[in-house]
Order: structure tokens, then sequence, then C-alpha cells
């Protein structure tokens, strides 16, 4: 079965740019999640999906970050206009309820906003 | 909210050693528990899980016991090994496996 995808890998931008990051689940899978990741800090959640309807984007600084899952399958992340503060790893993850409550993690994708 | 505090790294220890990462929750409710690993270059990775008081998740040699009197899940292996290193990640979820929130991370090195 083939794991979370995610493009690109890195990506390196100028402050105020705009950024698209974007994720394929696993096959079947309905919840999908972004998170920040830091450097030498843990993921952040910042958005919920289930199915096509977002459930959780609390944390989700909404005045520059936006993410969508049109048809329920695949998500884009889009962050306009980046901030040197935005630096990160984008993790995206997925999960089914036929599997317990384990998320699965994609790769990441590496973002630096010089 | 919830929250979750690991022992700061790095930790180094030689080949063989007995190895402690402590963790930490505060959480309502009743979380599940969870402990993941990065390795370099690599993405996140479920070691092991607890869904509930007293069980004990294990893989690879690793084992934490979810305690809800000390509110801890302290990861352990009784001899690591150099592949072992890697960044370990505490961390924990609502009883869906929803609101996921992380430790900080303690980096590991073992030494051959």
């Amino acid at each position: 079965e083939a794991g979370v995808a995610q493009s690109p890998r890195y990506k390196i931008i100028e402050k105020r740019q705009s950024v698209a990051f974007w994720c394929n689940p696993i096959s079947g899978h309905a919840t999908l999640y972004w998170y920040q990741q830091i450097l030498g800090q843990g993921p952040k959640l910042l958005i919920q999906f289930q199915n096509n309807g977002v459930v959780d984007d609390s944390q989700l600084p909404k005045d520059r970050f936006s993410a969508e899952r049109l048809k329920g399958v695949d998500s884009t992340l889009k962050i306009q206009p980046a901030k040197l503060e935005d630096s990160a790893v984008y993790l995206c993850a997925s999960r089914t309820i036929r599997q317990g409550n384990e998320q699965f993690f994609g790769p990441g994708t590496r973002l630096t906003v010089l | 909210g919830n929250s979750v505090t690991q022992m700061e790294g790095p930790v180094t220890l030689s080949e063989e050693a007995f190895l402690t990462i402590n963790c930490t929750y505060t959480a309502t409710g009743y979380p599940s528990l969870f402990w993941y690993v990065q390795y370099p270059g690599e993405g996140l990775q479920l070691l092991l899980k607890a869904t509930k008081a007293d069980d004990k998740g294990s893989n690879k040699g690793f084992e934490a016991t979810y305690r809800k009197e000390t509110t801890s899940f302290h990861l352990e292996k009784g001899s690591v090994q150099v592949s072992d290193s890697a960044v370990y990640f505490c961390a924990l979820s609502d009883k869906y496996g929803n609101k996921l929130v992380f430790g900080a991370g303690t980096i590991l090195r073992v030494k051959s």
C-alpha cells in the first residue's frame, strides 16, 4: 500500500511570495491533516479535513494560510504572503477509522523563507 | 489545553545501554498516547501506542506503559543500537485519534 505522498520535498522562496504544497493521502483515508513543524519543535496541527469538509482549523493563521480538499482526496496548503517565521517542515497525515486511531505521515515539505 | 512534556536532549548512549526517555502529559478525558520516531531524512513513523490506562505499547524492543496516576508514558529499551539514533516524539490524541499534540522531541544518539 502506498504511503502519504507530498510534493515538493523542498522549497525556497523570498518573503512576501506565495507557495503551495500538495498532499495525496493513503487511498481510502477519509481524514487528512496538515501540520507545521518548526525546527527543534514537535509538529503542530494546522487543519483537519474529514472527506472534503473542514473539521478543525482553529490553529490555522487564516490571514495568510489556506487549505482545500475539493474532492475529498488530494489536498493543497497555500501560504500567501509568506513570512520568515513560516520556515518549517509542513507535514501531511491521513487516517481511517478502519485502522484505529493511528495517523500516517508523509515525508514533509521543507520550506525556507529568505 | 492538552500538552506533552518530554525530557530534553540530546541523549547520548553507548551501544547496548539502557534507554529511558521521560514523557508526561496534561489532558482532559481519556487520551490515547503515542511514541513517534523520526529517523534522519525520513518522515514520522509510529513506534508504539497505548489507548487506555495500564496498557503497555511495545515494538522493536521499545516499551512504554500508560500510567494515568502519574500522567506519564516513559519510553524504554533494554539495549540500544546505533540504528536507534533518531528523534523521538511523545504525543497524545483524543480517543478518536484526532487533536494530536506532540512534545518537543528528544534526540537520541547511540555510539558504537
